[in-house]
């Protein structure tokens, strides 16, 4: 079975920018939860979306937002992107929310 | 609220010695507990997790965590290092609902 898979790896913006990031679960998996991992602030949770509607957001503005589709995929946006954004981006899935989680190799973020 | 602290951010072995990476929680109601694997640019990695009944558990890659209430402590060993044991390892802890919350990590260094 294929694993979470998260597109694109890499990117690069610059400020004010906007990205979008996108994240397959594995097949089967209703749960997708997005993390921003930094040096300074280690791995924070951003949301969760669970059959297309969010059950839990962590303390991050505005600009983070997600959404998920019929088929489990999930997509993260951060809009007006700030130095601190940069971070790599990791989302994990799961079957149920009481399930462990599976995470994908995440999106680095770079803003310059 | 749920939370874990990992002692120790940098943990350094010889190959062949015990590792021991600490972690301590804290939560209200019985916790689930997890310890993850990071090898540069990916994801995580599930190494175990505790969920109810014995309380030693054993992982893959022959690392295994005892799970102790009165010192609510859940610390990884493996009985010898392999150079490819060298990643950086998390210690999290969820509640019911799976609301998970990281520690800040340790890196473990192994030398030859």
């Amino acid at each position: 079975k294929a694993g979470v898979t998260q597109t694109p790896r890499y990117l690069i913006k610059t400020r004010g920018q906007q990205v979008t990031l996108s994240c397959s679960p594995i097949s089967g998996h209703r749960s997708v939860s997005w993390y921003q991992q930094t040096p300074g602030q280690g791995l924070q949770f951003l949301f969760e979306y669970f059959s297309e509607t969010q059950r839990n957001k962590g303390n991050f503005p505005g600009r983070f937002s997600g959404r998920q589709f019929s088929n489990s995929r999930s997509e993260m946006n951060v809009s007006t992107l700030e130095l601190g954004d940069s971070a790599l981006y990791l989302c994990a899935s799961r079957r149920h929310t009481t399930d462990t989680q599976y995470f994908g190799p995440g999106t680095r973020l770079t803003v310059l | 609220a749920q939370s874990v602290t990992q002692l120790g951010s940098h943990v350094s072995v010889s190959e062949g010695a015990l590792v021991l990476l600490r972690c301590n929680y804290s939560s209200s109601v019985p916790p689930y507990l997890f310890w993850y694997v990071q090898y540069p640019n990916q994801g995580l990695q599930l190494l175990l997790k505790y969920t109810t009944g014995a309380t030693l558990v054993k992982g893959i890659n022959g690392f295994e965590a005892e799970f102790k209430k009165s010192e609510t402590s859940f610390h990884l060993t493996k009985p010898s290092a392999h150079m490819s044991d060298a990643a950086e390892y998390f210690c999290a802890v969820s509640d019911k609902n799976n609301d998970m919350r990281f520690g800040a990590g340790t890196r473990l260094t192994v030398k030859p």
